[in-house]
């Protein structure tokens, strides 16, 4: 069975401050996909990044940057310079090739950037 | 650029009520899911359909029935409603059943059971 696990609940930090979220999974295959996707305020789920499993190049997209590492299962990502409007729930998560398509959820991770 | 639109917003039910959650995608999308989200929680998969007339059980699908009568509906029905059923409904679509595929969300359906 797969499963995602961000351990951190909530994380606040102050406006331009880098900050970093986490996110583990487990899963028996070896070709699978992770995402994160972002959870603002008003309610709607944003796809922000996919990472496919024989990939593990980092990427870096304006101020989010993705940290892909097979070894440890974690798929991390760091957001620099945190401004206001990046406050939201953000989730990691995992699909599998043999899964149907469905994907596996995180619990998610509150960010609250303070002005 | 409607993406996936989902019916209604908003819903306040009494215990034992019936009612019917609608999505709707314009995307020509096989694949379409329906998620709940508690609070502190992931989203957790209720059914899901892999294309016109095919539904599937997902992770929690008791208390839930589904239909997909036509390619770009999905619809999921609250039988009895209960208040354990109160969380936030997410309808999501994907193009294929392929992994590497994200999911495109609607901006979910508000629900509490009194």
């Amino acid at each position: 069975a797969q499963k995602v696990t961000q351990a951190q609940t909530e994380i606040s930090v102050v406006e331009k401050e880098d900050v970093t979220l986490d996110c583990v999974y487990e899963t028996r295959d070896t070709t699978y996909y992770l995402f994160w996707y972002k959870q603002p305020p008003s309610g709607e789920l944003v796809f922000l990044i996919r990472r496919n499993s024989f990939d593990e190049q980092n990427e870096i997209s304006g101020r989010y940057s993705w940290n892909f590492q097979k070894s440890t299962s974690s798929f991390n990502f760091t957001i620099t310079a945190s401004q206001v409007v990046d406050s939201a729930v953000y989730f990691c998560a995992l699909s599998e090739i043999t899964n149907a398509g469905k994907s596996t959820f995180g619990d998610g991770t509150t960010l609250t950037v303070k002005p | 650029n409607a993406g996936v639109t989902q019916t209604p917003k908003f819903r306040v039910l009494k215990t034992g009520q019936s009612m019917t959650l609608l999505c709707a995608q314009d995307m020509n999308h096989e694949y379409m899911y329906w998620y709940r989200q508690d609070p502190g929680m992931g989203l957790r998969l209720i059914h899901y359909s892999v294309g016109e007339g095919t539904t599937a059980k997902g992770e929690v699908p008791d208390g839930y029935n589904v239909s997909r009568l036509k390619k770009q509906n999905f619809l999921l029905g609250l039988e009895s409603a209960a208040p354990s059923q109160t969380s936030v409904y997410f309808c999501a679509s994907r193009e294929t059943g392929r992994s590497n595929q994200p999911q495109h969300f609607g901006d979910g359906t508000r629900l509490s059971i009194l």
